[in-house]
């Protein structure tokens, strides 16, 4: 997974709790990205962000939040969790060459 | 809008070759991808079109025509490790931080 971690691989959450899944990296990329995926479903982006202090919203970001405090993390905010958000979510580093590398991946329920 | 289309279903011998088309309609392009996914597992990269044209990786080519808003992956000599989830993606933003990905194609591969 080219060096991404990402924590919990697994989590349950009650409908209206938060949480904050954790994305870190130590290959010092300027690029991450956050998505989603549903079954049958093809990935979904997020929110991303080009480097520290920036970040922007991607096609699916209601009920989430991100900052980027530093190079090395991502983290993902569920504000108030819904069914809605059981999914699975990735999230990636923009490699030199186009290519994105995802980290193992969050499965994450909501009851 | 943004879309992607690709077939959900290919079925295919080994040694076989097959082809997944790809047909884009986006606001923004600055390349088309293509990653393959296991069941259970992480998004990896397969290849990168900027231009026109044909790209060669081993037993994996892709093909991008952008006046015809249309790529292709090429699976030469299947394998059953072939068997996959793949996606085109298309870069939304020039960084290629943000990828809108295709809904996927399920690749089996039978002896």
């Amino acid at each position: 997974n080219a060096g991404v971690t990402q924590t919990p691989k697994f989590q349950v959450l009650k409908t209206g709790q938060s949480m904050t899944l954790q994305c870190a990296q130590d290959m010092n990329h300027e690029y991450m990205s956050w998505y989603r995926q549903d079954p049958g479903m093809g990935l979904r982006l997020i929110h991303y962000s080009v480097g520290a202090g920036i970040t922007d919203q991607g096609e699916v970001p209601n009920g989430y939040n991100v900052s980027r405090s530093t190079t090395e993390d991502f983290p993902l905010r569920l504000l108030s969790a819904a069914p809605s958000q059981t999914s699975v979510y990735f999230c990636a580093i923009r490699g030199a060459k186009n290519e994105q590398f995802f980290g193992p991946g969050t499965r994450l329920t909501v009851l | 809008g943004q879309s992607l289309e690709q077939p959900s279903e290919v079925t295919a011998v080994e040694g076989a070759i097959v082809q997944i088309n790809c047909t884009y309609q986006t606001s923004g392009f600055y390349g088309l991808s293509w990653y393959q996914q296991h069941d259970g597992g992480a998004p990896t990269f397969l290849s990168y079109n900027a231009l026109d044209g044909l790209e060669e990786t081993g037993r994996f080519s892709s093909f991008l025509s952008r006046s015809d808003s249309y790529g292709y992956l090429l699976l030469q000599e299947l394998q059953m490790k072939d068997s996959a989830s793949y996606f085109c993606a298309v870069r939304r933003d020039q960084a290629g931080t943000a990828l809108i990905f295709g809904k996927g194609t399920t690749l089996s591969v039978s002896s």
